[in-house]
């Protein structure tokens, strides 16, 4: 079956640190990724996506992210946080048939 | 400029009582999907749409119903609200052309938090 694992529930940095959240798949075939942010109380917003070609895909808002096809992981970075950044983030797949499969979600607190 | 529009936004309501949410889009695509979003469960596919009189179950769809009578709209009903139903609905639509490079991208409304009694 597919799925999207997010390994992390929460996590905890300092503002101005650097960032990873994780994110593995297990797809029959390399899927269609993405990283959604979710503001409290607001919908979600695509932070980036990957289809193919270049491994390292850049987003909005000074995100990142790399897919890894050996480790079926595509985890987001930011090198430098924000105390804006503080929301859940959602890493999903999907294979071309329309529907996303959504992880459950990373929640990020950012300290002073 | 187009968007996705839920409403109510809250909604309070009490055990075994009909309760329908709205979902309006003004980017005139062809499919649209209902979300619920539980602490743990991340984001689960209740019901989703590809067209006009075209309706799917998705994966936690037992006690909700959906009906596609034209583009832009996809009402969610909960035949008979239970507590298990207290939860955030969101509402999502995406564009099924084939000439994109990536489909399945979709653009969510605000939600609806619901509270059943």
């Amino acid at each position: 079956a597919q799925s999207v694992t997010q390994p992390d529930i929460h996590i905890t940095v300092s503002e101005g640190a650097s960032l990873e959240l994780r994110c593995n798949y297990s797809y029959g075939a390399t899927p269609y990724l993405f990283w959604y942010v979710q503001s409290p109380g607001q919908g979600l917003q695509l932070l980036l996506k990957y289809f193919s070609g270049d491994t390292l895909v850049q987003g909005i808002k000074g995100f990142e992210a790399e897919f890894k096809r050996s480790q079926s992981s595509f985890n987001l970075r930011k090198p430098s946080v924000h105390w804006s950044d503080a929301a859940e983030y959602f890493c999903a797949g999907g294979r071309g048939n329309e529907k996303l499969t959504f992880g459950t979600g990373t929640r990020l607190t950012i300290i002073p | 400029d187009a968007e996705i529009t839920q409403s109510p936004r809250h909604k309070i309501t009490e055990t075994g009582r009909q309760v329908t949410l709205a979902c309006h889009q003004t980017w005139n695509h062809n499919n649209m999907f209902w979300y619920r979003q539980d602490l743990g469960h991340g984001l689960r596919l209740i019901h989703y749409s590809y067209g006009v009189q075209d309706t799917n179950k998705g994966e936690v769809s037992d006690g909700y119903s959906v009906s596609r009578s034209n583009t832009e709209d996809l009402p969610l009903t909960l035949e008979s609200a239970a507590s298990s139903q207290t939860s955030v609905y969101f509402c999502a639509s995406s564009e099924p052309d084939q000439e994109r490079e990536v489909r399945d991208e979709q653009f969510f409304g605000p939600g609806t938090r619901l509270t059943v009694l």
